[in-house]
C-alpha cells in the first residue's frame, strides 16, 4: 500500500542553524512528491514538488528537497532557519486511483525554532 | 483573490449532535476536496468533487458523513450523529485544473472539530 513516513514528530533547531526534515515513501510507480507547510491559523502552503528530472528541487522560502529513489526518500532541507519557519511540515505523494489523483500525506513534523 | 474559506474555524459539539462544515473554494475552481486529520495522524483524503458531482468518495469513513456541493460552488460536510472519533481538523482544498498530477491545490485553514 502507498504510504508516507515522517519519522520525526517534533524537531527543534536554533535560528540560523541548518535543517533537514525526513520523508520516506512507499509507492510502486513513479512518485510525484510534495512538501507542504502549515503555519498557525493558515492553510497548507506548497513549498516544492518533484515530478521528474533534476532530483534536487528548489522551493519557496529558501527550501530545497532531494529525491533519492534508492532510499525512497524526499528529505527537505534549509541551510539557515529563520524564526518564521516555525510551523508544521507535511510530505505527500500523489497516487492514482481509478483514474483520479489523490494525496497521501505523512503525519507531519512540527518545527520549533529557538531564538 | 480570495483563498479557500472554511467555516467555522472551530466547532465543539457533544456526541450524538449534528455538525455541518462549510467550504468556499476559490471562484472558478471546479475541483473541491475534503481531507481530515485526526490528532497525531496523517491528513487523509475523504472525497473529491468535480463541480457538483462526486468524483471519488472512497475516503468517507461511514454513512454518518454526507458531503454536498449543490450548484458546484461551495460544499458542505455534515456529520450526523457525531462520534468521539470524528474529532480532528477538516481541510478543504480546491484546484482549477481537472485530474492532472501537477494540479496545484489551494488549501483552507481547516475546521477544528471537537466531539465531547
Amino acid at each position: 500500500a502507498q504510504s508516507v513516513t515522517q519519522p520525526d514528530i517534533h524537531i527543534t533547531v536554533s535560528e540560523g542553524a541548518s535543517l533537514e526534515l525526513r520523508c520516506n515513501y512507499s509507492y510502486g510507480a513513479t512518485p510525484y512528491l510534495f512538501w507542504y507547510v502549515q503555519s498557525p491559523g493558515q492553510g497548507l502552503q506548497l513549498l516544492l514538488k518533484y515530478f521528474s528530472g533534476d532530483t534536487l528541487v528548489q522551493g519557496i522560502k529558501g527550501f530545497e528537497a532531494e529525491f533519492k529513489r534508492s532510499q525512497s526518500s524526499f528529505n527537505l532541507r534549509k541551510p539557515s532557519v529563520h524564526w518564521s519557519d516555525a510551523a508544521e511540515y507535511f510530505c505527500a505523494v500523489v497516487v492514482t486511483t481509478s483514474g483520479t489523483y489523490k494525496y497521501i500525506f505523512g503525519t507531519g513534523t512540527r518545527l520549533k525554532v529557538l531564538a | 483573490e480570495a483563498g479557500v474559506t472554511q467555516f467555522p474555524s472551530h466547532s465543539v459539539i457533544e456526541k450524538g449532535q449534528t455538525v455541518t462544515l462549510r467550504c468556499d473554494p476559490i471562484s472558478g475552481h471546479d475541483n473541491l476536496y475534503w481531507y481530515r486529520r485526526v490528532m497525531g495522524k496523517e491528513i487523509k483524503f475523504l472525497l473529491h468533487f468535480v463541480k457538483e458531482s462526486k468524483q471519488d468518495e472512497s475516503g468517507m469513513p461511514n454513512n454518518r458523513f454526507l458531503a454536498e456541493r449543490t450548484g458546484g460552488t461551495y460544499s458542505t460536510l455534515k456529520v450526523q450523529p457525531a462520534e468521539l472519533e470524528d474529532s480532528g481538523v477538516y481541510f478543504c482544498a480546491s484546484s482549477q485544473v481537472q485530474n492532472r498530477v501537477d494540479e496545484k491545490l489551494f488549501f483552507g485553514s481547516g475546521t477544528q472539530l471537537s466531539v465531547l
